[in-house]
């Protein structure tokens, strides 16, 4: 079955530091999303992505975030300049027939 | 989205039918009914979703009332793998999903 794959399984970086979360979407797949999860706290919505634009996003996305599309396959997440409480589990997302398919995500670690 | 209400935790025997209620007394009516599902901080795992009739898979059962207020979401046999925060949500298709605290279900030998 298809699935939602993210690198890396964990990240750890320093404050300041710029990083780049990798997905993958389910083939075909037209819509991705990208979630977080502070540990203990509860799933998040940051964005939305469609036809290479943002379509929703949430408070949560300020200007040190910004998501792309480089290719046809990988959807990113890109936070510019990491601060302490960027430390979560980052979920991306896929959207078909109106069910959003997650993927394992990637535990970002910010020292 | 629609806020949705649920029990903070609930206890089911293994081999035994799990039932998860769900309140949305304020859903809209082309907002579906949404049920995922995590163990430990793993990516959430979609279960079964619904507009107006029940449904069922695999996995579970879905019965949603006929006002659309609340919903029930089935495990007919739970095993102990079952043990996860369940998460019950009203929201547009292809819009975000709004994860409240769901429900914590212990399966006990």
């Amino acid at each position: 079955e298809p699935e939602v794959t993210q690198t890396p399984s964990h990240q750890v970086t320093q404050m300041g530091q710029e990083v780049i979360l990798r997905c993958v979407p389910i083939s075909n797949h037209l819509y991705f999303y990208w979630y977080r999860q502070i540990l203990g706290q509860k799933v998040e919505f940051l964005v939305s992505f469609y036809n290479n634009e943002i379509s929703e996003k949430s408070e949560i996305f300020d200007d040190q975030f910004s998501v792309e599309r480089p290719d046809g396959s990988n959807f990113t997440l890109k936070i510019r300049s990491t601060k302490l409480e960027d430390s979560a589990m980052y979920f991306c997302a896929s959207l078909r027939r109106n069910i959003q398919y997650f993927g394992a995500g990637t535990r970002l670690s910010v020292l | 989205d629609a806020k949705t209400t649920q029990p903070t935790s609930m206890d089911c025997a293994e081999g035994r039918a799990a039932n998860l209620p769900c309140n949305h007394s304020t859903i809209s009516g082309n907002e579906y009914v949404y049920w995922y599902r995590q163990i430990h901080s793993q990516g959430p795992q979609y279960i079964i979703h619904g507009l107006k009739n029940n449904e069922t898979n695999e996995m579970a059962s879905l019965i949603i009332t006929e006002d659309r207020k609340s919903s029930t979401l089935i495990l007919p046999h739970a095993t102990l793998r079952d043990t996860a925060v369940y998460y019950c949500i009203a929201a547009l298709s292809g819009y975000a999903l709004n994860f409240g605290k769901g429900t914590s279900l212990l399966v006990t030998p």
